[in-house]
């Protein structure tokens, strides 16, 4: 059964890099039909796509956040990871690492997805 | 291109919801929509996926629809039971860009 696990610092200063691990489990992550995604979710309010990234290393981001968002993977550990950098209390959020499944080269739904880690931007 | 859903939906058990997703810009059926339930405390799960499809375990009470006249997806839940109260979100893509709607708080009452 596939899991993924986040992990990561819960709180960062604001101006700093912003760093999370997702631990898959279940599977490989060099699966060539899934892409690998990250989702977070600001206190009291709704989701938000970041970015999602192939076993390859391909990557695309959310527009807005584009400028400062990276993505890498490990397949030798079956991990990706996220770096958002110049944080503020803006990027106050639970973050998800999910799964991104593909049908026929179309992307379908996220899934399934870690149990979120809440990381807190302040000094 | 933004999703657009009710804030909020109340109904009483046995009843029917139906939550809209409506596409600002381009055609809803040019991208699969998925649809999400979120229990409070808890991460969000698939309900719908690629328009109307849905996942083993989940209830043939839920179903979910593409409306182009009015460029949007719906999620119905029949025979609404109190295990259905979280909130939902709407889930669409254009390009490399993925987009979720705000999400709707459906409570059962």
């Amino acid at each position: 059964q596939l899991q993924l696990q986040e992990s990561g610092p819960g709180q960062v200063k604001p101006s700093e890099t912003l760093s999370l691990t997702c631990t898959v489990s279940g599977d490989s992550i060099s699966s060539y039909s899934h892409y690998w995604g990250w989702i977070r979710q600001p206190p009291g309010k709704g989701l938000e796509w970041i970015g999602n990234i192939y076993y390859s290393g391909s990557t695309f981001y959310n527009p807005s956040l584009n400028s400062r968002v990276t993505m890498s993977v490990d397949t030798s550990k079956n991990q990706f990871s996220l770096r958002l950098s110049s944080v503020t209390a803006a990027d106050t959020a639970a973050y998800y690492c999910a799964r991104h499944l593909y049908n026929w080269n179309l992307p379908s739904h996220f899934d399934p997805w870690g149990q979120g880690i809440l990381v807190t931007v302040s000094s | 291109f933004m999703l657009t859903q009710p804030h909020s939906v109340s109904e009483s058990p046995g009843n029917t919801v139906i939550i809209s997703c409506t596409r600002s810009s381009g055609s809803i059926a040019s991208s699969y929509v998925q649809w999400y339930q979120q229990r409070p405390g808890s991460s969000p799960t698939t309900v719908i996926y690629e328009d109307k499809q849905r996942p083993s375990g989940v209830p043939e009470r839920f179903s979910g629809s593409i409306d182009s006249s009015s460029n949007s997806a719906s999620l119905t839940i029949s025979g609404l039971k109190a295990e259905d109260e979280a909130d939902y979100y709407c889930q669409s893509y254009h390009r490399n860009n993925h987009v979720f709607g705000g999400g709707t708080k459906v409570t059962v009452l």
